[in-house]
């Protein structure tokens, strides 16, 4: 597609619930980045994939937070048993590696919202 | 640990009004420095990005400049329309970093007819 898809939109879960955050950012772009954006503040950063390597997980606020990219391609964004805390829209954003004649930019995704209750 | 911070945190002005919006970041070791805006309930829009090694960007009525030495940028927002109501977030590149950003908590815009 012409954009970062993110699904789903919305997801509510009770606090214990396991859920996944799908990403699929736009075709060939080497670099995807997850942040958390908790209400009234600005995105976090939360890990970094180039291809299917993940190479930065350091703002993964738990182990109860799990990111992968298995083929390079799409990203699931798991959090297990949620906390109340957990509850913030998650983005992703992906960009073309630099050099091959790619913008710098990043183009993020609309986000899914995750409520626990 | 680089922070980044916005001022103010909300404004509200008049259609027409020329505007200031703030940054400053406490590690000027930067990549690079970019603005985004974030509609509600939408993902971020790039606005303006400016390399370590510039002074300013523009693009149509929004100019953003950079003080690297002194942590500072600005965006400025010429004859400001309703339809730059949005929330405006500066985010930094790290000198270091494979391209991880830094945001600050944004500024709510609000420009009423």
């Amino acid at each position: 597609g012409a954009g970062v898809s993110q699904s789903p939109r919305y997801k509510v879960a009770k606090r214990g619930q396991d859920v996944a955050l799908r990403c699929d950012p736009i075709s060939g772009h080497v670099s995807l980045f997850w942040y958390q954006q908790a209400l009234g503040q600005g995105p976090e950063f939360l890990t970094y994939f180039q291809n299917e390597a993940q190479l930065d997980k350091s703002g993964l606020p738990s182990d109860r937070f799990f990111a992968e990219r298995p083929e390079g391609s799409v990203s699931t964004l798991k959090i297990q048993r949620t906390q109340q805390e957990d509850s913030a829209v998650y983005l992703c954003a992906s960009r073309p590696r630099l050099g091959t004649g790619g913008s710098y930019g990043y183009t993020f995704g609309s986000g899914t919202r995750l409520t626990v209750v | 640990k680089q922070e980044v911070t916005q001022i103010p945190a909300a404004l509200s002005v008049p259609e027409g009004e020329n505007l200031v919006l703030n940054c400053s970041f406490t590690d000027s070791a930067i990549y690079n420095l970019q603005w985004f805006r974030q509609d509600p309930g939408k993902g971020l829009t790039s606005l303006l990005l400016i390399q370590s090694s510039q002074r300013e960007q523009t693009s149509g009525r929004l100019n953003a400049s950079l003080d690297k030495s002194s942590g500072r940028s600005t965006l400025y927002i010429a004859a400001s329309q309703p339809g730059d109501s949005a929330t405006y977030l500066c985010a930094v590149r790290g000198g270091t970093s494979y391209g991880k950003l830094t945001f600050g908590q944004g500024t709510i815009l609000t420009v009423h007819p």
